[in-house]
């Protein structure tokens, strides 16, 4: 099976800085990738799918890149609310693995 | 509005079984793939498995960790699909969410319940 891995597992960043994360497939997966967001104590919300594609409703501080094994989510200025664990998956064929997931914090 | 309301979980002992239930409303069922995802406490998500619709035969998918112990059903007619999940272990234990998977450029799960707790503990 493709197993998925983020990096890094957790990171605190100030206010306005721009956070990157990152997803790894140990195979291609095309553009099957979505990501996820779950604030604590949270249902986890859809931000992103096919790669790069912002799901409806979802700030565009949000963006997603990548395709074959390598994928970002990046959020170009941190606020607040966006304290969470962000979460990849893959959506190619079953199984559809998570990522270990990565926990933003502010700084 | 699309709703997902999962019921069933609680408390059982390893060995045992137990049924969880997404009762959902708002959007056209039988034209959805529905999947179950869990979380254990503290720990992060693990995709459990899907269904497909009745179009694809109304075929299952299962992660490895579940395979042979949990099934996946669906009743159209009712916009319910069901988790059984037999031979418990406490692994188990988890937060269990129902997602409806939705296609158009690639699959993602687009609407969550809000979680039912399975708890396996002697």
């Amino acid at each position: 099976d493709i197993q998925m891995t983020q990096s890094p597992s957790s990171l605190s960043a100030s206010v306005g800085d721009r956070v990157t994360i990152t997803c790894r497939a140990s195979q291609g997966i095309n553009n099957y990738l979505a990501w996820y967001q779950q604030k604590p104590g949270k249902v986890p919300k859809l931000l992103i799918y096919a790669s790069s594609i912002l799901q409806s409703g979802v700030p565009s501080r949000f963006s997603g890149s990548g395709s074959g094994t390598d994928f970002t989510l990046t959020i170009s200025s941190l606020q607040p609310e966006d304290v969470a664990t962000y979460y990849c998956q893959k959506h190619n064929t079953a199984p559809w693995t998570f990522g270990q997931g990565t926990k933003v914090e502010i700084k | 509005e699309v709703q997902l309301v999962e019921s069933g979980g609680g408390l059982e002992q390893p060995g045992r079984s137990l049924r969880l239930s997404c009762t959902t409303s708002g959007f056209t069922f039988g034209d959805y793939v529905m999947s179950w995802v869990r979380q254990a406490p503290g720990k992060g998500l693990e995709w459990v498995g899907f269904i497909r619709t009745k179009v694809y035969d109304g075929t299952t998918e299962y992660a490895a960790s579940v395979k042979g112990r949990f099934t996946i059903s669906r009743d159209d007619s009712k916009s319910i699909a069901y988790l059984q999940m037999n031979s418990l272990k406490t692994e188990d234990t988890a937060v269990y969410y129902c997602t409806r998977a939705s296609f158009s450029s690639s699959w993602r799960s687009d609407y969550w319940g809000q979680g039912t707790l399975v708890t396996v503990s002697s």
